[in-house]
């Protein structure tokens, strides 16, 4: 286990809506990443967050958008859902060198 | 064209025989390159990282080498069980970047 829990596991949700999808971080991790990642792909770099500020952001448009407590959780918000968004997406928090990645939600759009 | 490409693709093999993935990647400046083991549905645990000084790290029955000056590196499986069937993803950092590859997908037989 690494200590990193995510909610809900699965979700379906249909075109246009909008979604928010939670991690919980260990205690002490101030640095938590979000990814998605497509059915036989690796992840892709969504953003990361470092003391509740976004510190670096991927190649994904401004409809996901993210927020980091200080209780070390952190949301992952996408607004106006495409079929594409279907995805496993991961929160994965730091410590030093090492992520600990969570269990992951599956999200299918239909 | 991702900057970590990892061969082969996915693989087969039987319970007690040994494997070898492969991962090259053109991602510079090189920090650290990861391996990470990813069950079905389930987020990625890392097994090893490596830094531009080390050429080879074990974990168990998980060796993972690095050939900075080729940009390769491998993860070799010994005496395979059940339980690593799995996707193998090879991941390189460089500039507070994680860069992923796509992964390699293990199925071991009884």
């Amino acid at each position: 286990e690494t200590g990193v829990t995510q909610s809900p596991t699965h979700l379906i949700k249909t075109r246009g809506q909008q979604v928010t999808l939670r991690c919980s971080s260990q205690s002490g991790h101030n640095t938590v990443s979000w990814y998605q990642q497509a059915l036989g792909q690796g992840p892709q770099f969504i953003f990361q967050y470092y003391r509740e500020e976004e510190n670096g952001r991927g190649n994904f448009p401004p409809r996901f958008s993210g927020l980091q407590f200080p209780n070390y959780s952190s949301e992952l918000n996408v607004n106006a859902l495409e079929l594409d968004d279907s995805a496993l997406y991961l929160c994965a928090s730091s410590w030093g060198q090492t992520q600990y990645f969570g269990p992951g939600t599956r999200l299918l759009v239909l | 064209k991702n900057q970590v490409e990892q061969s082969p693709q996915s693989l087969i093999i039987l319970e007690g025989k040994n494997c070898t993935l492969q991962c090259n990647y053109t991602v510079s400046p090189f920090s650290n390159l990861r391996w990470y083991k990813q069950d079905t549905g389930r987020g990625p645990v890392s097994l090893t990282i490596m830094t531009f000084s080390e050429n080879t790290k074990s974990n168990g029955r998980y060796t993972a080498t690095l050939d900075a000056d080729t940009k390769q590196s491998s993860l070799h499986i010994t005496a395979s069980q059940l339980s690593d069937s799995a996707s193998y993803i090879c991941v390189v950092s460089a500039a507070a970047k994680l860069s992923f590859g796509a992964g390699t997908t293990v199925t071991v037989r009884a």
